[in-house]
């Protein structure tokens, strides 16, 4: 198996632009969930779909931040306008089944940097 | 709500000492319980896991955790620590309600192995 896939790994964009990240989850699995991870906050969950069904979203940030999941093996995470503050490593994760205690599988990252 | 609390940022272990890193939690409802790591530029991987029955879990590469109920624990420790376990490791809880589904992690301990 390829495993979670990302897009790009690494990202360098100015304050105002539009940023857009992508992930493809392991074929099967039906959760799909994004992290964002820095030194100030440690790791977050900012929101999780089942079934391509966005299901909890309380972690996102703010308006500027959205994320969707047109089909099962494809999710993207927006934000419009970046800002020097959103300079994180942002994670897709995905996990098969309801259980959950099953594995989430983690991709390996986009190291996001907003001048 | 859950919550979970790792006992120092940084450990530092030469090789061939005991390794041992400390985790508590705070959950509603019986929880599940992971440890995972991560290498530099990588994204997490998953160590070992507590759902129900046996309270000593082991994991991958000699590591091994231990739920304590009545200390809300659950401490990750391997006999021998080897260069290669510099990492950091996370601590999360996954437990019901409306944590249902969600990964809620600590802040992370960066293992550092001398020589």
């Amino acid at each position: 198996d390829a495993g979670v896939i990302q897009s790009p790994r690494h990202e360098v964009t100015e304050m105002g632009q539009e940023v857009t990240l992508r992930c493809k989850p392991i074929s099967g699995h039906d959760y799909l969930f994004w992290y964002r991870q820095t030194m100030m906050r440690g790791l977050e969950l900012l929101i999780y779909f089942n079934n391509n069904v966005p299901i909890d979203d309380s972690g996102m940030p703010e308006d500027r931040f959205s994320a969707k999941m047109p089909n099962a093996s494809f999710s993207t995470l927006k934000i419009q306008p970046s800002e020097p503050r959103d300079s994180a490593v942002y994670f897709c994760a995905s996990r098969r089944g309801t259980v959950s205690y099953n594995e989430q599988f983690f991709g390996p990252g986009t190291r996001l940097t907003v001048l | 709500a859950q919550s979970v609390t790792q006992l120092g940022s940084h450990v530092s272990v030469s090789e061939g000492a005991l390794v041992l890193l400390r985790c508590n939690y705070s959950s509603s409802v019986p929880p599940y319980l992971f440890w995972y790591v991560q290498y530099p530029n990588q994204g997490l991987q998953l160590l070992l896991k507590y759902t129900t029955g046996a309270t000593l879990v082991k994991g991958i590469n000699g590591f091994e955790a231990e739920f304590k109920k009545s200390e809300t624990s659950f401490h990750l420790t391997k006999p021998s620590a080897h260069m290669s376990d510099a990492a950091e490791y996370f601590c999360a809880v996954s437990g019901g309600g409306t944590s249902y589904g969600k990964l809620t992690f600590g802040q992370g301990t960066i293992l550092t192995v001398h020589p």
